[in-house]
């Protein structure tokens, strides 16, 4: 069974200040990471996944198969990333089906 | 990036009726959609995976003679609440993968349906 875990239902930071939203996961193969953004009354849209190895508007997340985490973070927040994030996980042969953690909002206050 | 569509945004409904959402990807052929169910402040549940053409998938515990699901062509999933009661007021969204791009590409969602049962 797959799971993904987002320990922290808020997160609240100040304009400028880092930020980690943090994502755990269990499955038993090699899986593929995601995170998805959701801003206020917008659908939800892919922020990043962890075979692009980018970062996008400042936020980058690396997989660590060691603790089988997928952290969000970013160095300097921004009022505009105030949003709900979620972390999801595609396993293989799953038929692209997402599994999604419960979501962290982000609240970046001035 | 693609574009799926759903329709209604929102609806309400008296209880015992049924309700009927569709999803359309619009600029592409989509053979997989899958339907998610949103409760308040809480993360979203797959319900059920459609596919072009044959029966639905559907998760542990989500009953399909509740939730009918038809995926009648390439650019649009149904999903139609029967016997609508307010615990099935939720907000469900579905998304789909362009095929055409590839396996490792993202998946893209609609804006949700805000269903009501009064």
């Amino acid at each position: 069974a797959q799971r993904v875990t987002q320990p922290e239902k808020l997160l609240s930071v100040f304009k400028g200040a880092p930020v980690e939203l943090k994502c755990n996961y269990s499955y038993s193969g090699s899986p593929e990471l995601f995170w998805y953004v959701q801003y206020s009354r917008q659908r939800l849209q892919l922020l990043l996944r962890h075979i692009s190895r980018e970062s996008i508007k400042g936020f980058t997340a690396d997989l660590n198969k060691g603790e089988t985490s997928f952290h969000l973070k970013k160095p300097f927040a921004q009022e505009e990333d105030s949003a709900m994030y979620y972390c999801a996980l595609k396993g293989l042969g799953a038929g692209n089906m997402l599994t999604f953690g419960g979501g962290t909002r982000l609240m970046v206050k001035p | 990036g693609a574009v799926v569509s759903q329709h209604p945004s929102w609806v309400i409904c008296k209880s015992g009726t049924s309700v009927k959402i569709e999803c359309r990807s619009l600029d592409f052929q989509a053979t997989t959609m899958f339907w998610y169910r949103q409760f308040p402040k809480q993360s979203l549940m797959l319900m059920a995976t459609s596919n072009e053409g044959s029966k639905a998938t559907y998760e542990q515990g989500v009953e399909k003679d509740k939730f009918l699901i038809n995926h009648a062509s390439l650019t649009l999933s149904t999903l139609t609440v029967t016997s609508a009661h307010p615990e099935d007021s939720s907000f469900y969204i579905c998304s789909a993968r362009d095929p055409g791009t590839g396996e490792n590409t993202e998946a893209f969602f609609g804006q949700g349906t805000r269903l009501t049962v009064v």
